[in-house]
């Protein structure tokens, strides 16, 4: 069974740095993109980027693109997405999914809080 | 502004049928496949159709999908008081040199 197993919930002050990650297992991690989505509060879907961790080949959406860093550890099938410089306007929940084309299995989510 | 337009809520009545609308471009719909996600209340994403209109195992075939030109619909018939939830398209754009995935904004369907 595929599965993605998002980190917990984070509560976090605006300019702290932040690395949440998403472990995938019941496939082989090196041979499927993973992507990262934010969904603000009430609002819809935003696709930030891919890796493959494979060789961390990483794409960028152009409206992410320098905020956030996608990064993976093949060896603990583990990918990360992280902030150097948290803003309040980075409260979401953000989600991973195995990409192939389009999004199939996704994480459960990490709720990122971002307030002083 | 979400690069794919769908109507932001949509109802019926249990048992009936209800369509979703989703339209782009030539950029990403009408050159790519579309795939369907349900969004219910506090969970994440789950993959309804992809590839314009295949049902990943496990989805009932209540549910389906169709595409013509630059847009794409998401059909459910025998709507249950469960299918209450926001309804998402997706598919490829690019429009760029690095092409992405978009989203539609999402559609909330109420069962009456």
């Amino acid at each position: 069974e595929v599965q993605l197993v998002q980190s917990g919930a984070e509560v976090k002050k605006p300019g702290e740095s932040l690395k949440i990650s998403c472990k995938g297992s019941g496939y082989s991690f090196t041979s499927y993109w993973i992507g990262w989505v934010r969904q603000m509060p009430g609002k819809g879907l935003e696709w930030m980027g891919i890796i493959y961790p494979g060789d961390s080949d990483t794409r960028y959406s152009p409206s992410f693109q320098g905020q956030v860093t996608i990064s993976a550890d093949k060896s603990i099938s583990t990918a990360y997405l992280q902030w150097s410089s948290l803003k309040a306007s980075d409260t979401a929940m953000y989600y991973c999914a195995r990409q192939r084309w389009y999004p199939d299995y996704w994480g459960q989510g990490t709720l990122v809080t971002v307030s002083s | 502004q979400s690069v794919l337009t769908q109507p932001p809520s949509v109802s019926a009545a249990p048992g009936q049928k209800v369509t979703i609308s989703c339209s782009g471009s030539s950029s990403n719909i009408g050159n790519n496949y579309v795939s369907w996600y349900q969004q219910l209340p506090g969970t994440a994403p789950k993959l309804l159709i992809y590839d314009n209109n295949k049902r990943p195992s496990g989805i009932p075939d209540r549910f389906s999908g169709s595409k013509s030109g630059t847009s794409a619909t998401l059909g459910i018939t025998g709507l249950q008081t469960g299918d209450e939830a926001d309804y998402y398209c997706g598919t490829w754009d690019s429009s760029l040199s690095a092409g992405h995935v978009v989203f539609g904004g999402g559609t909330k369907l109420t069962v009456l």
